[in-house]
């Protein structure tokens, strides 16, 4: 068992540039989460679903997309990347929501210069 | 919507001695309280629950306190070790979104030699 796997570990971009990040589970869990961590400001929700085909915008959805074409994968995209976005982005699934563990990802390091 | 807010930022104690950090929340209604410690370099990990029906909880040498009363949670860890030496983040469900939790800002905790 893998856990949570995310890819890239690291990037440096710049601004205007696009990417994904993408993150892998292989516990069959329905709810899967992207977090970006700033200093100061703890674990802000960016978007989340609730099952493959599905997504919701979390606290800070602006400048991003995602999609979650399988139950295993959830894939966070920036289309035009800001130095506002330089951020570790963290990803995280559950089986039961909000009502129990979350299981995260290593996180990735992004920089935007 | 729910708000965590979390204190303090930064904790230093010295070895052998305890260690207690605060959360409050806004939602009357949440009702699931997660803390997660987040080692360098890594995700966060669940390190301790408790839900709205319990008062407190133990597991060794951590234990949560939660007063609904007073919308406040509380993290304590006795006899500090070097390893205990992390991020912590506490966070509580909303009761109108089972989906997701929301995070508390962090505390950084340091324990002296």
């Amino acid at each position: 068992n893998a856990g949570v796997t995310q890819t890239p570990k690291f990037r440096v971009l710049k601004t205007g540039q696009s990417m994904t990040l993408l993150c892998a589970q292989d516990m069959n869990h329905e709810y899967m989460y992207w977090y970006r961590q700033d200093p100061g400001m703890g674990l802000r929700l960016i978007h989340y679903s609730v099952g493959e085909g599905t997504t919701a915008k979390g606290e800070v959805p602006d400048g991003y997309n995602v999609s979650r074409l399988k139950k295993q994968n959830f894939l966070l995209g920036l289309e035009s990347a800001a130095p506002s976005q330089t951020s570790v982005y963290l990803c995280a699934s559950a089986a039961a929501g909000g009502l129990d563990e979350q299981f995260f990802g290593p996180g990735t390091r992004l920089t935007v210069l | 919507g729910e708000n965590v807010e979390q204190h303090p930022s930064t904790l230093s104690v010295q070895e052998g001695d305890s260690a207690v950090i605060k959360c409050t929340y806004s939602d009357s209604a949440s009702n699931y309280f997660p803390w997660y410690k987040q080692e360098l370099g890594k995700g966060p990990q669940l390190i301790i629950d408790i839900r709205s029906n319990v008062g407190e909880k133990k597991d060794q040498r951590i234990a949560v306190t939660l007063n609904k009363t007073a919308k406040h949670f509380s993290l304590h860890i006795t006899e500090t070790q070097p390893e205990d030496s992390a991020v912590y983040f506490c966070a509580a469900t909303p009761r109108s979104s089972a989906s997701k939790i929301i995070f508390g800002s962090g505390t950084r905790l340091s324990i002296r030699p």
